[in-house]
């Protein structure tokens, strides 16, 4: 099975700031990698697939990249909606994986 | 819009059965392929199967395999999770999940989940 890591586990960040999550796998899942926003009692919300293409709908100031084991989510310029727990996904082989999750909190 | 409504959940003993289902509407369910992914309480997301379009295609999670049956029926727009002898780490909120195209395994819609919760 594919392991995915993210870190860090808990970010604090205040509005406006850029926040960087990293997520690594291990072992290569070439592009195939989806991002999740989940806020509390809520479904996860898709955000990222293909590593770095914004779904419909999702604010431009979210970007992913990466390729190969490295992954990072950016979030240019933190939102109050912003603050919430962030998943990353490998489809690159089954089972599919997440990652154990980033919260982001308000500093 | 699309729609997905999980339901079936509630308390079982250990050893115990449940069905859950997954009411479609907004979309041609026939033409995606649909996942049931779990988050036990605090915890992260956990993907458990996925069914192919014409069901001719399953695959699960190895903590679940021969005891929970994914299957679905296109012409009642509905997915099913037949779970057989439960366990206490089988406590979660569960939730259907269509892929973004067919075959994707990423998830671009999901129902607001229903919370299966196994204890004696």
């Amino acid at each position: 099975d594919i392991q995915m890591t993210q870190s860090p586990f808990t970010l604090s960040a205040s509005v406006g700031d850029r926040v960087i999550i990293t997520c690594r796998a291990s072992q290569s899942i070439s592009s195939w990698l989806a991002w999740y926003q989940q806020k509390p009692g809520k479904a996860p919300k898709l955000l990222i697939y293909k590593a770095s293409t914004l779904e419909s709908g999702v604010p431009s100031r979210f970007s992913g990249s990466g390729s190969g084991t490295e992954f990072t989510l950016t979030i240019s310029s933190l939102q109050p909606d912003d603050f919430a727990t962030y998943y990353c996904q490998q489809y690159n082989s089954k089972p599919l994986t997440f990652g154990g999750g980033t919260k982001v909190e308000i500093k | 819009e699309v729609q997905l409504v999980e339901s079936g959940g509630g308390l079982v003993q250990p050893g115990g059965s449940l069905r859950l289902s997954c009411a479609a509407s907004g979309f041609t369910f026939s033409a995606y392929s649909m996942n049931w992914v779990r988050q036990a309480p605090g915890k992260g997301l956990e993907w458990i199967s996925y069914i192919s379009i014409i069901s001719s295609t399953k695959y699960y999670e190895d903590a679940v395999k021969g005891r929970f049956t994914i299957s679905r029926d296109n012409a009642k727009n509905s997915l099913y999770l037949q779970m057989n002898n439960l366990r206490e780490d089988d406590t979660a909120v569960y939730y259907c999940a269509r892929d973004k195209d067919s075959g994707s395994y990423y998830f671009d819609n999901w129902g607001q989940g229903t919370l299966v919760t196994v204890s004696s």
